[in-house]
């Protein structure tokens, strides 16, 4: 089945600069790759996704890039504030599988003012 | 829009009792919803998917005797947590795919806490 990696576990960056979490993922296959956001005790917010057919998609101060070949992708977060603070999972999944999404271990960001 | 609602969002329970937790897509309709779990500072993993009008399908190492899906109508799935332990004391979110746009989105949780 898929296996979805993430790095770093935890980053720590200073507000206004920019923070990178990077995913790798084994399945070929998967064509779907979604972020979310999680605070402490709430749900997973989706904030930025990208399909197999898309090299890079951008929203405001978040954009995510895509390598097929490497089979990995990306989150950026540009001009960080302290409420993009939270826990930041990157998923991977594939119609065919039911769309079943394979999550990473999640990474904590903390934005220092 | 995808509004997804989940109840109740905290339950403690004694050992040995069962616990149903509901989830529902508010504003459409969700033929296939996800179970999770996770547990304190770890990720989310699937426990089962629930597939309207058909048994749901169970991850390897999840009891479906002890976890218990029904996804009765297409805004409706419910997780039973039979005769719980302590061991079974966690975060549960439920998700719902909106098939218009294949993105699952999530509940607020139910964390139940079994004595």
């Amino acid at each position: 089945g898929e296996n979805v990696e993430q790095h770093p576990s935890t980053l720590s960056v200073q507000e206004g600069d920019s923070a990178v979490i990077k995913c790798t993922y084994s399945d070929s296959a998967s064509n779907y790759f979604p972020w979310y956001k999680q605070e402490l005790g709430k749900r997973p917010q989706l904030i930025i996704d990208i399909r197999s057919n898309v090299g890079e998609k951008k929203d405001q101060r978040i954009a995510v890039t895509l390598n097929k070949t490497a089979k990995h992708f990306s989150l950026h977060i540009t001009e960080t504030q302290p409420e993009d603070s939270a826990v930041y999972f990157c998923a991977a999944s594939r119609q065919a599988a039911g769309n079943k999404l394979t999550f990473g271990g999640g990474t904590r960001v903390l934005v220092k003012p | 829009g995808a509004v997804v609602s989940q109840h109740p969002s905290r339950v403690i329970c004694k050992s040995g009792t069962s616990v149903k937790i509901e989830c529902r897509s508010l504003d459409f309709q969700a033929t296939t919803m996800f179970w999770y779990r996770q547990f304190p500072k770890q990720s989310l993993m699937l426990m089962a998917t629930s597939n309207e009008g058909s048994k749901a399908t169970y991850e390897q190492g999840v009891e479906k005797d002890k976890f218990l899906i029904n996804h009765a109508s297409l805004t409706l799935s419910t997780l039973t947590v039979t005769s719980a332990h302590p061991e079974d004391s966690s975060f549960y979110i439920c998700s719902a795919l909106a098939g218009f746009t294949d993105t699952q989105y999530f509940g607020p949780g139910t964390r139940l806490t079994v004595l």
